[in-house]
């Protein structure tokens, strides 16, 4: 069964400066990808995903990501981070089938960006 | 607007007591899914329906019940029998998977903040 993990629990990050999200996933078979954002005592908004295709990525908010199959990873980047990103963050994987059922989300990363 | 809700947002519940989350969706879509969030442990799922009157048992289905008698409806009852419910509880909705290539976007409710008591 595929699994993700996510690296780093929290991240600190002054406004203005770059931040990069780690995640890594593994599965013996082919992979789609999502990031999904959470804000405090709210569900989960999607920020990107990977299905076929350019393996750069870009999403909502200003927010990118690289599909890597060499390194089985999704990182997750923004050049420029706001206050308005602090929130939790959520790595999740699905396998080459049509169905939903079988999503795995990591752990999530919390971002706290600081003025 | 289309979307999901869930209600109540705080729920709270004594010990021995079965309660009922309610999950309802607009967005005409036929699979919905109900995931337990507990802090540092991201997201379980607990059950899955891909279409009106079936549904089938998650990871963590122990438990909780579920039914799914209409399209926009799928509401969670917590039994009893789950011996630690406290946590936060998100259903999500997405388009039919089973005639899909590949697995579509899950969009997610605003949550419902069981606590026992």
């Amino acid at each position: 069964a595929q699994s993700v993990t996510q690296l780093d629990s929290q991240v600190p990050v002054f406004e203005e400066a770059p931040v990069e999200l780690r995640c890594n996933y593994s599965s013996s078979v082919s992979v789609y990808l999502f990031w999904y954002v959470q804000y405090p005592n709210q569900g989960l908004q999607l920020l990107l995903k990977y299905l076929s295709g350019s393996t750069l990525v870009k999403g909502i908010n200003g927010f990118e990501a690289e599909f890597n199959k060499s390194q089985t990873s999704f990182h997750l980047r923004k050049p420029s981070v706001h206050i308005s990103d602090t929130a939790e963050y959520f790595c999740a994987v699905s396998v080459g089938s049509s169905n939903n059922n079988d999503m795995r989300f990591g752990a999530g990363t919390r971002l706290t960006v600081k003025p | 607007d289309g979307g999901i809700t869930q209600s109540p947002k705080y729920l709270f519940r004594k010990e021995g007591q079965n309660v009922t989350l309610s999950c309802e969706q607009n967005l005409n879509h036929d699979a919905m899914y109900w995931y337990r969030q507990d802090p540092g442990q991201g997201l379980r799922l607990i059950y899955y329906s891909q279409i009106v009157n079936d549904f089938q048992k998650g990871d963590i289905a122990e438990g909780y019940s579920v039914s799914r008698e209409k399209k926009e409806s799928f509401p969670l009852t917590v039994t009893s029998a789950q011996k630690n419910p406290t946590a936060f509880y998100l259903c999500a909705s997405s388009i039919d998977q089973i005639t899909g290539v590949s697995p579509d976007t899950q969009y997610f409710g605003p949550g419902t903040r069981l606590t026992v008591l």
